[in-house]
């Protein structure tokens, strides 16, 4: 069981830039959110999805888009990248059956915008 | 909107001293309240939660105590080890427009002299 998945995990892009940052889970949940942190700060929720083809904005969805491409993935993406999402981005899924609410995140992704 | 408060935002304590941190929740309807220890550079891990059908939860050292009167609940770590030192994130679920949505709190870092 390899739980949360995200890739890659370090990537260096220019200003302008666009890219996709993926994430699968083998754990059969429901709902998937995609997380910001910056340094020394808590985590940000960017986008959720509660559940296979639906998408809801977090408190910071400027600047991204995302796919539920499936229940077990939901990617990120940034279309023109800026220095301001320079960041550590974790993706989360939860479950809300069997008893287990909690977050399961991924290992992060480091991206740095120069 | 929801919001949960975390406090101190940074804690030092001796090892083997006991560290308490507290957070406070506006949402009644909350019902789940997990807690996250954050080493450096790794992803958030789920350590201890409680739902909001009981008191108070304990798992060795790691103690969680809920007052739903009051909508604030607090975590409480004894005889504290150094490899205890890490951020520690609580949070809260509610149900937002049918969706369940975690809201974090902006984190604890404890820091365990030894």
């Amino acid at each position: 069981n390899a739980g949360v998945t995200q890739t890659p995990k370090f990537q260096v892009l220019k200003t302008g830039q666009s890219m996709t940052l993926q994430c699968a889970q083998d754990m059969n949940h429901n709902s998937m959110y995609w997380y910001r942190q910056d340094p020394g700060m808590g985590l940000r929720l960017i986008y959720y999805s509660a559940s296979e083809g639906t998408t809801d904005k977090g408190e910071v969805p400027n600047g991204y888009n995302v796919s539920r491409l499936n229940k077990r993935e939901f990617s990120l993406r940034l279309e023109s990248a800026a220095p301001s999402q320079t960041s550590v981005y974790f993706c989360a899924s939860s479950g809300e059956t069997g008893g287990n609410y909690g977050y399961t995140f991924g290992s992060g992704t480091r991206l740095t915008v120069v | 909107g929801e919001n949960v408060e975390q406090h101190p935002s940074t804690l030092s304590v001796q090892e083997g001293d006991s560290a308490v941190i507290k957070c406070t929740y506006s949402d009644s309807a909350s019902n789940y309240f997990p807690w996250y220890k954050q080493e450096l550079g790794k992803r958030p891990q789920l350590i201890i939660d409680i739902r909001s059908n009981v008191g108070e939860k304990k798992d060795q050292r790691i103690a969680v105590t809920l007052n739903k009167t009051a909508k604030h609940f607090s975590l409480h770590i004894t005889e504290t080890q150094p490899e205890d030192s890490a951020v520690y994130f609580c949070a809260a679920r509610a149900l937002t427009s049918g969706t369940y949505k975690y809201i974090f709190g902006t984190g604890t870092r404890l820091k365990v002299l030894a």
